[in-house]
C-alpha cells in the first residue's frame, strides 16, 4: 500500500489568496483526521471524517477554514483566504476504523507558507 | 482542559545508553497510547502503542510502560543508534476518535 498520500508536499502563496490541500487515505481506511503542525502549538487536531462524514470540527480555527470528504479516497482542506499565521505543516492521517484505540497513519504532510 | 505533558523536551545520550521519555496525561478515560517517531521532513509514524489493559509492552529496543493510576506512560529505548535521532511524541486518546499529543522530545544520539 502506498500509504496516505497528500499534495503538493510545499505551498507557497501570497495573503489572501485561496489554498486547498488534498488527501488520499489508505485504501479500506474508513476515517480520516487533519491536523496543524506548528512549533508553537505542536500537533493540533482540526477536523476527523468517519465513513466521509464529518464527525468533528471543533479544532478548525476560523470559518477561513473548510474541509471536505466526497468520497472514501479524497479529502481537501481550504482555507480561504489565507493569513500569514496559517504558515505550518499541515498533515491527514487515517485510520481503519473510527475507535479510541486504532491506529492512525499518517502522510507526509503539506508545508504551507503564506508571505 | 484535557491534555499530555511530554518531558524532556530534548534529550542527549551516548550511543548505546538508553534514553527514556515520560508523559502523563490528564483524562482518566483515555485507553490507548500511541507513541510516534517523526524525522525531518516526514510525517509522524507510530513505532509502538500500549493499551490500558497492559502495564508494559516491548519490541525489540523500545519498550512502554504505563501506570494507570498515576496517569503515567513512559518509552524506553536501549542500545541506542544514530538512527534513533528523532523528534518522539506520545498520545493518549480523549474521546471517540481524538487524540491529543504531547508537545515532543527531540532525541540526538551522539557517536
Amino acid at each position: 500500500d502506498a500509504g496516505v498520500i497528500q499534495s503538493p508536499r510545499h505551498e507557497v502563496t501570497e495573503m489572501g489568496q485561496e489554498v486547498t490541500l488534498r488527501c488520499k487515505p489508505i485504501s479500506g481506511h474508513n476515517s480520516l483526521f487533519w491536523y496543524r503542525q506548528t512549533m508553537m502549538r505542536g500537533l493540533e487536531l482540526l477536523i476527523y471524517f468517519n465513513n466521509n462524514v464529518p464527525i468533528d470540527d471543533s479544532g478548525m480555527p476560523e470559518d477561513r477554514f473548510s474541509a471536505k470528504m466526497p468520497n472514501a479516497s479524497f479529502s481537501t482542506l481550504k482555507i480561504q483566504p489565507s493569513e500569514p499565521r496559517d504558515s505550518a505543516v499541515y498533515f491527514c492521517a487515517s485510520s481503519l476504523v473510527a475507535s479510541t484505540t486504532d491506529t492512525q497513519y499518517f502522510g507526509p504532510g503539506t508545508r504551507l507558507t503564506v508571505l | 482542559g484535557e491534555n499530555v505533558e511530554q518531558h524532556p523536551s530534548t534529550l542527549s545520550v551516548q550511543e548505546g545508553d538508553s534514553a527514556v521519555i515520560k508523559c502523563t496525561y490528564s483524562d482518566s478515560a483515555s485507553n490507548y497510547f500511541p507513541w510516534y517517531k517523526q524525522e525531518l521532513g516526514k510525517g509522524p509514524q507510530l513505532i509502538i502503542d500500549i493499551r490500558s489493559n497492559v502495564g508494559e509492552k516491548k519490541d525489540q529496543r523500545i519498550a512502554v510502560t504505563l501506570n494507570k493510576t498515576a496517569k503515567h506512560f513512559s518509552l524506553h529505548i536501549t542500545e541506542t543508534q544514530p538512527e534513533d535521532s528523532a523528534v518522539y511524541f506520545c498520545a493518549a486518546t480523549l474521546r471517540a476518535s481524538k487524540i491529543i499529543f504531547g508537545s515532543g522530545t527531540r532525541l540526538s544520539i551522539r557517536p
